[in-house]
């Protein structure tokens, strides 16, 4: 069958403007998470990662939150830049079963920085 | 250092035939990890192989097929490909032997199938 692309959640911010993107993830045993930058023409590329036993983790303009109680992640950006521009996804990891190795993706979503 | 390498960049197959995707991870990660991403679906894991042993695999038909080396260096196999098999295949390396931790994609394989 035809395959129906994903409507990805956009996010249109001003060039300096601070940015706020959010993911739901699904599995309330995750225990690790990672947000990704994806440009386009290349791999996700890693932004900042969270374990579960913190609820907040700052890196370089970058700043994750973890609501654990709401299954709830989101990925502030601080002085948003034209290169922001680009899909962010969130990502989900848990322990045990064979699934310490791999990630769920969230859906993703686009951020666009009007310059 | 180099990052995780795949090779081709770009496929054309048609229907029916198979195609082999190469991956070198990081120098001295052990880990190697395979998604497919297609906008319908977003990104689903593939498989995973650690020291040649395929650790998980994701849900997928048994058509699609990986393997490791001993020098860490991954391949995966799409045999009898259908339509639906156009996506762009990424792979990641890890540092870990456990969990995901420091994992870095490389840019993809992009496979289109007619």
């Amino acid at each position: 069958g035809e395959s129906v692309g994903l409507h990805l959640p956009t996010l249109s911010v001003q060039e300096g403007d601070n940015s706020i993107i959010n993911c739901a993830y699904s599995n309330s045993a995750s225990d690790y998470f990672i947000w990704y930058k994806q440009e386009s023409g290349k791999g996700p590329q890693f932004i900042i990662d969270i374990r579960s036993n913190m609820d907040k983790r700052q890196g370089q303009r970058v700043t994750v939150l973890l609501n654990k109680t709401v299954k709830h992640l989101s990925l502030q950006i601080a002085a948003t830049q034209p290169g922001d521009s680009a899909v962010y996804f969130c990502a989900e990891n848990l322990r045990g079963g064979g699934s310490n190795y791999k990630l769920t993706f969230g859906k993703g979503t686009l951020l666009t920085v009007n310059p | 250092k180099a990052g995780v390498t795949q090779t081709p960049r770009y496929l054309i197959k048609t229907r029916g035939q198979q195609v082999t995707l190469s991956c070198s991870p990081i120098s001295g990660h052990r880990s190697v990890s395979w998604y497919q991403q297609t906008p319908g679906q977003g990104l689903q894991f593939l498989f995973e192989y650690f020291s040649e042993t395929q650790r998980n695999k994701g849900n997928f038909p048994g058509r699609f097929s990986g393997r490791q080396f001993s020098n860490s260096r991954s391949e995966m196999n799409v045999s009898t490909l259908e339509l639906g098999d156009s996506a762009l295949y990424l792979c990641a390396s890890s540092s870990s032997s456990d969990r995901v931790y420091g994992y870095t994609f490389g840019s993809g394989t992009r496979l289109t199938v007619v």
